[in-house]
């Protein structure tokens, strides 16, 4: 149990376009998912909390209007990284809280998204 | 202030050998959890273990276990018997907090463990 799937695992895309990538939990609900990112060597970076039904949560430093998450239902979050640029390459990983029967309130993370702008 | 420390940033260890990597922590909030994730080479993040921090006793997860020393606010991760398989890159992580839907995880910069044959 606890399965978290992404899509696509890896993009290439050109500079000025916008990528969507999708975070799904497979076998439990999940209210709320978090993205985060992660440059090579370093460590992992909390972009946003999503929260089903309502609007997202950033940190400090992020900005919303360049990466919009959407979490429509119960299984499925949205990352779009609009008008994507060079730097914004970078490793995506989302991930979901699940309070499954003993498990202590873990996140389970996503295979990761491999964002390359050209 | 970092609140989550792992001073090393590479270790070597021979396999069947048994490895500690460090994790130190701050908080000031007397509810916290504690995590160790590791992370091969193809990018997935996989949990390992959790130590809350009322748990009275260390938690253990087949060869993982967790060195919880509270008063030194330490929360090692102790691999016994590596394997060649262990070899990636380990965080350890920390949710302030009793837990919920909100609670962030932060991240400390990670370990990388290369198990020799």
């Amino acid at each position: 149990g606890a399965v978290v799937s992404q899509h696509p695992s890896w993009v290439i895309c050109k500079s000025g376009t916008s990528v969507k990538i999708e975070c799904r939990s497979l076998d439990f609900q999940a209210t709320t998912m978090f993205w985060y990112r992660q440059f090579p060597k370093q460590s992992l970076m909390l972009m946003a909390t999503s929260n089903e039904g309502s609007k997202a949560t950033y940190e400090q430093g992020v900005e919303k209007d360049k990466f919009l998450i959407n979490h429509a239902s119960l299984t499925l979050s949205t990352l779009t990284v609009t008008s994507a640029h060079p730097e914004d390459s970078s490793f995506y990983i989302c991930s979901a809280r699940t309070p499954l029967k003993g498990r202590k309130d873990t996140q389970y993370f996503g295979p990761g998204t491999r964002l390359t702008v050209l | 202030a970092q609140k989550i420390t792992q001073t090393q940033p590479g270790m070597f260890v021979q396999e069947k050998e048994a490895v500690t990597l460090d994790c130190t922590y701050d908080t000031s909030d007397p509810s916290y959890g504690l995590f160790w994730y590791k992370q091969p080479s193809s990018g997935e993040m996989i949990f390992l273990i959790y130590q809350g921090s009322y748990d009275q006793q260390n938690a253990t997860e087949g060869r993982y276990s967790l060195n919880f020393q509270k008063a030194r606010k330490s929360a090692n991760l102790v691999i016994s018997a590596s394997q060649l398989g262990d070899s990636a890159m380990y965080f350890c992580a920390m949710r302030e907090g009793r837990g919920g839907a909100t609670n962030k995880l932060i991240f400390g910069t990670g370990t990388l463990l290369a198990v020799q044959p």
